[in-house]
């Protein structure tokens, strides 16, 4: 069965600091997986996907197949990142299966 | 063990026939989204309950209607589905607002 993990529910890093959240999956095929930020009383937001490959608000995200993960990494991170963070895997035209979600707490 | 369930998983409507999509949860939490998420896009929330108290999105259509008959079970109608209606529908649970969402898998809606 499609599944997607992220282990931590709450991660807590100082301004600059690196921070990663991790996402592990699994899935037989060929996934596809987005990462979406959701901040205090906003709506869920796109952040990025695997497949574009790019960086958004420094954030970046690699896929590694042998390990079935899609961590998110940002080198130096900034209070403004404070937010839920929500892996997601798209399979079978366009299923989704979305993570338990992480809070980022970025501490001045 | 699924906590968020979502029915039927693949809908297939015709244009203008009211459809009924169903969620119900095993987590026993205050509150209910439901969202909208066309192809390449992010989930567009559309509203949430939260107990039996209802959250309109300001631009949410007037097609859509929800009902929650209780703790457990959320419903979204579709009054008179359009083609741009056609979607996947995620719905979500959290303790309160502003809790960790956990998500359904969703109901593809396909509309004929």
């Amino acid at each position: 069965a499609q599944r997607v993990t992220q282990p931590e529910k709450l991660l807590s890093v100082f301004k600059g600091a690196p921070v990663e959240l991790k996402c592990n999956y699994s899935y037989s095929g060929s996934p596809e997986l987005f990462w979406y930020v959701q901040y205090s009383r906003q709506r869920l937001q796109l952040l990025l996907r695997h497949i574009s490959r790019e960086s958004i608000k420094g954030f970046t995200a690699d896929l590694n197949k042998g390990e079935t993960s899609f961590h998110l990494k940002k080198p130096f991170a900034q209070e403004e990142d404070s937010a839920m963070y929500y892996c997601a895997l798209s399979y079978n035209n366009n299923d989704m299966r979305f993570g338990a979600g992480t809070r980022l707490t970025v501490k001045p | 063990d699924a906590m968020v369930i979502q029915n039927p998983r693949y809908q297939v409507t015709q244009f203008g026939k009211p459809v009924t999509l169903s969620c119900s949860q095993t987590l026993n939490h205050n509150v209910m989204y439901w969202y909208q998420q066309k192809s390449s896009q992010a989930p567009k929330l559309l509203f949430h309950y939260y107990d039996k108290d209802f959250n309109n999105e300001a631009d949410t259509p007037d097609n859509f209607q929800s009902r929650r008959p209780n703790t457990s079970f959320c419903f979204l109608d579709i009054r008179s589905p359009g083609l741009g209606d056609a979607a996947m529908y995620l719905c979500a649970t959290s303790l309160n607002v502003e809790d960790t969402q956990y998500f359904g898998p969703g109901t593809r809606l396909t509309v004929l």
